[in-house]
């Protein structure tokens, strides 16, 4: 069964600084995807950033990008310039597909990331 | 709308009494998830339909627990003998079969068992 920590419970990062959430998971998969998951206050959950596990190229989305170890099963997850729309619960998450389908995704415990001004 | 809707957005019940939520996905997505949020902890996975295919059970953690997709379309999460244990955000999602993993979730259902 695949596994996914999220060892840090909270973080808090001064306005328009950096901050880096981390991720480690377990899987004896070799084809996977990771996700990091945005929830804000308002409880919907949104997508931020998605890296299938067979490019070797770290995803990026504007502000956001992530470092994928792949060998170490790490998958952190970078804010750069962070604003105060950035505060929100983040979940790290995996998914192995079956038979080239989607399949169910196993997230973390999530992270509380607060901006101060 | 144009997103996945959740109802109702807030149930209290008492212990024993049976409890249906229900979500509404985006047109148009084949898949649809059903996942438990409690209180400091994280997304626990319920329960997974993708198109006409047998649905993924696997995360369902009693056999009070059932749900069902209608038409592939409309699904309701049915909680039957509530206990207190059962209080949490239930959270249901969709997605594209094309976009592995991008979920689109609504607001959630919050359940209060007293």
């Amino acid at each position: 069964a695949q596994t996914v920590t999220q060892s840090q419970p909270e973080m808090s990062v001064q306005e328009a600084e950096t901050v880096t959430l981390s991720c480690t998971y377990d899987t004896s998969e070799n084809n996977y995807y990771l996700f990091w998951y945005k929830q804000p206050p308002s409880r919907q959950m949104i997508l931020v950033i998605r890296q299938e596990a067979y490019k070797q190229q770290n995803a990026t989305e504007n502000r956001f990008s992530v470092n994928f170890q792949k060998a170490a099963k790490s998958f952190s997850l970078k804010i750069s310039d962070s604003q105060l729309g950035d505060t929100a619960m983040y979940f790290c998450a995996f998914m192995s597909p079956r038979d080239g389908a989607n399949s169910k995704l196993t997230f973390g415990k999530g992270i509380t990331l607060s901006v101060r001004p | 709308g144009a997103g996945v809707s959740q109802s109702p957005s807030n149930k209290v019940t008492e212990k024993g009494k049976d409890v249906e939520l229900r979500c509404d996905p985006i047109s148009g997505h084949t898949a649809l998830y059903w996942y438990r949020q409690s209180l400091g902890q994280g997304l626990e996975f319920l329960i997974y339909f993708q198109g006409n295919s047998a649905p993924d059970k696997s995360g369902l953690p009693s056999d009070r627990f059932s749900a069902e997709r209608t038409g592939g379309s409309v699904s309701t999460l049915t909680i039957q003998r509530t206990q207190q244990e059962d209080s949490a955000v239930y959270l249901c999602a969709s997605s594209l079969a094309i976009r592995a993993g991008e979920l689109f979730f609504g607001e959630g259902s919050r359940l209060t068992v007293l």
